[in-house]
């Protein structure tokens, strides 16, 4: 089944506590990015990758990093989390790039930074 | 500013009456317009999409309407059903900032039978 998993899909953690969601799809996709969703703003996105070893900044980069080894993978990483990070995540991932290719999102993952 | 807005937080319709959502945006540069469909603890799946080209798409229960010139889109369901009820968003994209998506904050659309 083609898909795109995350985990954790819950996540409550501290302030300054490094933590990692991990980001996995099984189609080949060269495109994957991360979306915050918060209320009443809509999916903003965070960081995204055109392929292996390529990632840029999307809208809100600020306080996260992501690496992308592998095509399948695009983990994202909050080195040092903050209340502010509070948020519902979603990653997605694409044949290509261009807005005209379908993004399949995965479950998503709420994270709480207290 | 939001680029994109759904002014919408919530509409309830009538299970087989026509639904509307709409969506204003403000970049005159965006040349494609999506609507994306999420159901809770699930993520956003396609629904569909139109071209600035066009002014109309249709899928099945599902159309959209582009007006350009008012800078508006609106997502029609006819007959709606009670599987429809689901936050939808709208997003857009212009060629010249690489196709990035801008989305608008979703319209939950609530199906009453």
């Amino acid at each position: 089944e083609a898909q795109v998993t995350q985990n954790p899909r819950y996540l409550i953690t501290v302030t300054g506590k490094k933590l990692t969601v991990t980001c996995s799809q099984n189609m080949n996709h060269e495109y994957m990015s991360w979306y915050r969703q918060d209320p009443g703003l809509g999916l903003r996105q965070i960081y995204y990758s055109m392929n292996v070893e390529v990632t840029d900044k999307g809208d809100v980069p600020e306080g996260y990093k992501v690496s992308r080894k592998e095509k399948r993978n695009f983990p994202l990483i909050l080195e040092s989390p903050s209340p502010n990070q509070t948020s519902l995540y979603f990653c997605a991932s694409s044949f290509a790039w261009a807005s005209t290719d379908t993004q399949y999102f995965g479950p998503g993952t709420r994270l709480t930074v207290l | 500013d939001q680029q994109v807005k759904q002014n919408s937080p919530s509409l309830s319709v009538q299970e087989g009456r026509i639904s509307i959502l709409n969506c204003d945006y403000t970049n005159s540069m965006f040349d494609y317009f999506l609507w994306y469909k999420k159901y809770p603890a699930e993520g956003p799946t396609f629904l569909i999409s139109i071209s600035s080209i066009k002014d109309k798409n249709e899928d099945g229960r599902f159309t959209v309407f582009l007006n350009k010139s008012a800078k508006h889109l609106s997502l029609h369901i006819v007959p709606s059903q009670p599987g429809d009820s689901a936050v939808y968003f709208c997003a857009a994209s212009a060629r010249d900032s690489n196709y990035q998506l801008i989305w608008g904050a979703g319209t939950k659309l609530i199906i009453k039978p």
